[in-house]
């Protein structure tokens, strides 16, 4: 089954400092993964998916299939990158088409 | 553009009365529709997800249903609530051709509360 994980309930760095938010994953096949994130008082959004290798608001996310992990990194964190994040992956098809599995979430604090 | 909405932004109810939260859809035909719960040290769990009208299917046994009676209208029940009902009830959009590789679109949330 399917299955993906964040280890790190809450994570605080400072303002300036590197970040990386965890995720790992559990899946038969080629993974397409995502990172959406919720910051306060705002609808939970995508922020960015492994296809497109983007960077958006700089974060970047590299899929390593070796260690089935898509981390979220970032180089300088701001305070407006307080969020909840979370790390996301598709079903394959069959009964798991339509279906996003969602880790635990990583609450994210960037202190001034 | 698209837009999605969801009612009551905040419902306090007592144990073992009836729910009904409502989701709806603008901007867009035949979409992919989900209702999930983000209850506190849990994330995000998906409930239920729909491809299309009266098309539902349930991931977590529980005392919860979902009903699409229109295209863009999905709705969330329940016929006796529970205090472990209680949470943050969030729905969301998807276009279809992708299935859970299309980007989804969340709503602004419901907040249950049972007592």
């Amino acid at each position: 089954a399917q299955r993906v994980t964040q280890p790190e309930k809450l994570l605080s760095v400072f303002k300036g400092a590197p970040v990386e938010l965890k995720c790992n994953y559990s899946y038969s096949g080629s993974p397409e993964l995502f990172w959406y994130v919720q910051y306060s008082r705002q609808r939970l959004q995508l922020l960015l998916r492994h296809i497109s290798r983007e960077s958006i608001k700089g974060f970047t996310a590299d899929l390593n299939k070796g260690e089935t992990s898509f981390h979220l990194k970032k180089p300088f964190a701001q305070e407006e990158d307080s969020a909840m994040y979370y790390c996301a992956l598709p079903g394959a098809g069959g009964t798991s088409y339509g279906k996003l599995t969602f880790g635990q979430g990583t609450i994210l604090t960037v202190h001034p | 553009s698209q837009t999605i909405h969801q009612w009551p932004a905040t419902l306090v109810q007592p144990v073992g009365s009836p729910l009904s939260l409502e989701c709806t859809v603008e901007g867009t035909s035949n979409p992919n529709l989900y209702w999930y719960r983000q209850a506190a040290g849990r994330g995000l769990q998906l409930l239920f997800y729909s491809v299309g009208i009266g098309q539902i299917s349930s991931e977590v046994p529980q005392n919860l249903s979902a009903s699409r009676p229109q295209d863009r209208q999905f709705i969330l029940s329940s016929k006796k609530l529970l205090l472990s009902d209680s949470g943050f009830y969030l729905c969301a959009w998807s276009g279809a051709s992708g299935g859970a590789r299309e980007t989804q679109y969340f709503g602004p949330g419901t907040r249950l509360l049972v007592l």
